[in-house]
């Protein structure tokens, strides 16, 4: 079955801890994005990729950045976390072309600063 | 600039009822719309994926229906039971590698 993996389901951090969000895709995806989502705000954009070592800004990067060093893993990253970025994070891949095959979503991972 | 807009935001229906979702967009030049599950504090499935060149697509008792000319797509489903209760959003691509951009999605319970 083929899925996308995020490594934590809940995090709870302390507000200016450096946090990792991992994800890792097992169907040779191109691209690779990272979305927030939030009560009344729905889901964000923040970044994307569409190749290793290939990032994108998406709609609100600031605060994050990304890390993709190999195809199958894409990391988000808070330099300095802060209690304004406690969300739920969603990874999700795609292939470079998705009009057939669409977007997998990974289960997410609750993130709570405090 | 690109927006989906799902009415309603939550709906309550009794089970066994056929229930339409509605998904709204404003540029017909969509590549493609897909329709998502998600259950509470979880990520988002997959339910159906429609291209531009099709008009709907079927996945057991789910079917989806896209009309680029009105920038409309509904999610139809049949004989609906308890377990169907979740969110339900629609999104689009607007070209080959775009990115997704989502509606704020249906909130559906269905009552035994």
């Amino acid at each position: 079955d083929v899925k996308v993996t995020q490594s934590s389901r809940y995090l709870v951090k302390r507000t200016g801890e450096k946090v990792f969000l991992e994800c890792v895709q097992d169907m040779d995806h191109e691209n690779m994005f990272w979305y927030r989502q939030d009560p009344g705000l729905g889901l964000r954009l923040i970044y994307f990729s569409y190749d290793v070592k290939m990032k994108e800004k998406g709609d609100i990067p600031e605060g994050y950045s990304v890390s993709r060093e190999k195809k199958e893993r894409f990391s988000l990253i808070l330099e300095s976390a802060s209690t304004n970025q406690t969300s739920m994070y969603l990874c999700a891949s795609s292939k470079r072309h998705p009009g057939l095959y669409g977007y997998t979503f990974g289960s997410g991972t609750r993130l709570t600063v405090v | 600039k690109q927006e989906v807009t799902q009415i309603p935001a939550a709906l309550s229906v009794p089970e066994g009822e056929n229930l339409v979702l509605n998904c709204s967009f404003t540029d017909s030049a969509i590549y493609n719309l897909q329709w998502f599950r998600q259950d509470p504090g979880k990520g988002l499935t997959s339910l159906l994926l429609i291209q531009s060149s099709q008009r709907e697509q079927t996945s057991g008792r789910l079917n989806a229906s896209l009309d680029k000319s009105s920038g409309r797509s509904t999610l139809y489903i049949a004989a609906s039971q308890p377990g169907d209760s979740a969110t339900y959003l629609c999104a689009e691509t607007y070209n080959q590698g775009g990115k997704l951009i989502f509606g704020q999605g249906t909130e559906l319970s269905v009552k035994p």
